[in-house]
């Protein structure tokens, strides 16, 4: 069965400093991974997604994520955090089978202090 | 981008009462809708996947009577929460899949059954 892991529950970071959410997976046949934020009281809003190509995916606000096979991790990164990205990310491996839902890991609050 | 319309965002509710939500695609004709149930600070369970003129599938443990879906549209999936009870009280969230494009996701309807 597919499966996401997110290992820590809260990230904090200092603004201005690189952050790494983490993220590994278990998935059959071909990984398509995906990156969401949530802000509270709000629906998922896509950041990025790995389908197949390059290992470093670039997505939306400057984020962008590393897909490794041999680790199957799928990290998230940012090179400089902003107070505004205090948010729920939530990291995601599509199933492969039937109706190709998502299955999501337990989601990684972080906290970026000012 | 892709847009998938929620409503309503937020809905209060008595105790034995039914609320119906809904999602509309406005820019894509969704054949699979997916309904997601999230607790506070926990991850997105899947309930179950909607499909356009054929009876939805539950995830394993989703009462199927209490928690009615519909898609009688290609645009337009619900959710009706019969007989609603306090323990029902959630954030209830669609997605709409667009096979490796994608998923897009509505805003979120909180559901405070009192």
């Amino acid at each position: 069965a597919q499966s996401v892991a997110q290992p820590e529950d809260q990230v904090n970071v200092a603004e201005g400093n690189p952050l790494t959410v983490k993220c590994t997976y278990s998935v059959s046949g071909n990984p398509y991974l995906f990156w969401y934020v949530q802000y509270p009281n709000r629906g998922l809003q896509f950041l990025l997604k790995y389908i197949t190509g390059d290992n470093l995916v670039k997505g939306s606000y400057g984020f962008e994520a590393e897909f490794n096979k041999s680790q199957t991790s799928f990290h998230l990164k940012k090179p400089s955090a902003l107070v505004s990205d205090s948010a729920l990310y939530f990291c995601a491996v599509r199933d492969n089978t039937g109706f190709q839902k998502l299955v999501f890991g337990t989601g990684t609050r972080l906290l970026v202090s000012p | 981008g892709a847009v998938v319309s929620q409503h309503p965002s937020r809905v209060i509710c008595k105790s034995g009462t039914s609320v119906k939500i809904e999602c509309r695609s406005l820019d894509f004709q969704a054949t699979t809708m997916f309904w997601y149930r999230q607790f506070p600070k926990q991850s997105l369970m899947l309930m179950a996947t909607s499909n356009e003129g054929s009876k939805a599938t539950y995830e394993q443990g989703v009462e199927k009577d209490k928690f009615l879906i519909n898609h009688a549209s290609l645009t337009l999936s619900t959710l009706t929460v019969t007989s609603a009870h306090p323990e029902d009280s959630s954030f209830y969230i669609c997605s709409e899949t667009r096979g490796a494009i994608g998923y897009t996701f509505g805003s979120g309807t909180r559901l405070t059954v009192v």
